[in-house]
């Protein structure tokens, strides 16, 4: 079975600084996909980034950019000029790559971006 | 826009009460998911299914079950509820066939047990 840690509850950070949230995993495939999910005070899950096992190339959007290191089965979230509109839980998340497969959540990092 | 909707937002039952959380979505996914989030547990899967009337557990089933008579439409039920099922119920859905790994999630169902 596929297990998602994540190893900081809770993190803070100044406003227009850079953060970085940390994820592990376990598994023994070796394709799937890695996601970084946030879900702000309205509780809707927002999809921020997400890569594929396969590629090489870490994945970026905007502000948000991951370090994906397959070998050692880590997957970090670095948000840069973070706003306070970045306050929110964030997890990390994993799924096989497999048409009907379940994705695995991490317990989350609650993170706060600090004016 | 495409929509996953949850029934209620929030919902207050009795102890012993039969519940329904109905979820709905209008994208034609073929899988739909219920999870469930806990402070300090990030979310934890109840049931998923696949197609109509297939269901399969998750990590928590016990205490749950769920219904999928039609394709749009996925029912979490909790035959008797307890204190220790109050909590958010997230329901979400996603495609099979590639690209099919993002998921589109409700807005969540905040469930008090009396």
């Amino acid at each position: 079975a596929q297990t998602v840690t994540q190893s900081q509850p809770e993190m803070s950070v100044q406003e227009a600084e850079t953060v970085t949230l940390s994820c592990t995993y376990d598994t023994s495939e070796n394709n799937y996909y890695l996601f970084w999910y946030k879900q702000p005070p309205s509780r809707q899950m927002i999809l921020v980034i997400r890569q594929e096992a396969y590629k090489q190339q870490n994945a970026t959007e905007n502000r948000f950019s991951v370090n994906f290191q397959k070998a050692a089965k880590s997957f970090s979230l670095k948000i840069s000029d973070s706003q306070l509109g970045d306050t929110a839980m964030y997890f990390c998340a994993f799924m096989k790559y497999s048409g009907n497969t379940p994705l695995v959540f991490g317990k989350g990092t609650r993170l706060s971006v600090i004016a | 826009d495409v929509k996953v909707t949850q029934s209620s937002r929030y919902l207050v039952k009795r102890t012993g009460e039969k519940v329904f959380l109905e979820c709905v979505q209008d994208m034609d996914h073929e899988n739909m998911f219920w999870y469930r989030q806990d402070p300090g547990l990030g979310l934890r899967l109840i049931y998923f299914s696949y197609d109509v009337k297939m269901k399969e557990k998750g990590d928590i089933p016990e205490g749950y079950s769920v219904s999928r008579e039609k394709k749009e439409r996925f029912s979490l039920i909790l035959e008797s509820a307890s204190t220790n099922q109050t909590s958010m119920y997230l329901c979400a859905s996603s495609a099979l066939t590639p690209p099919n790994e993002k998921l589109f999630f409700g807005s969540g169902t905040q469930l008090s047990v009396l």
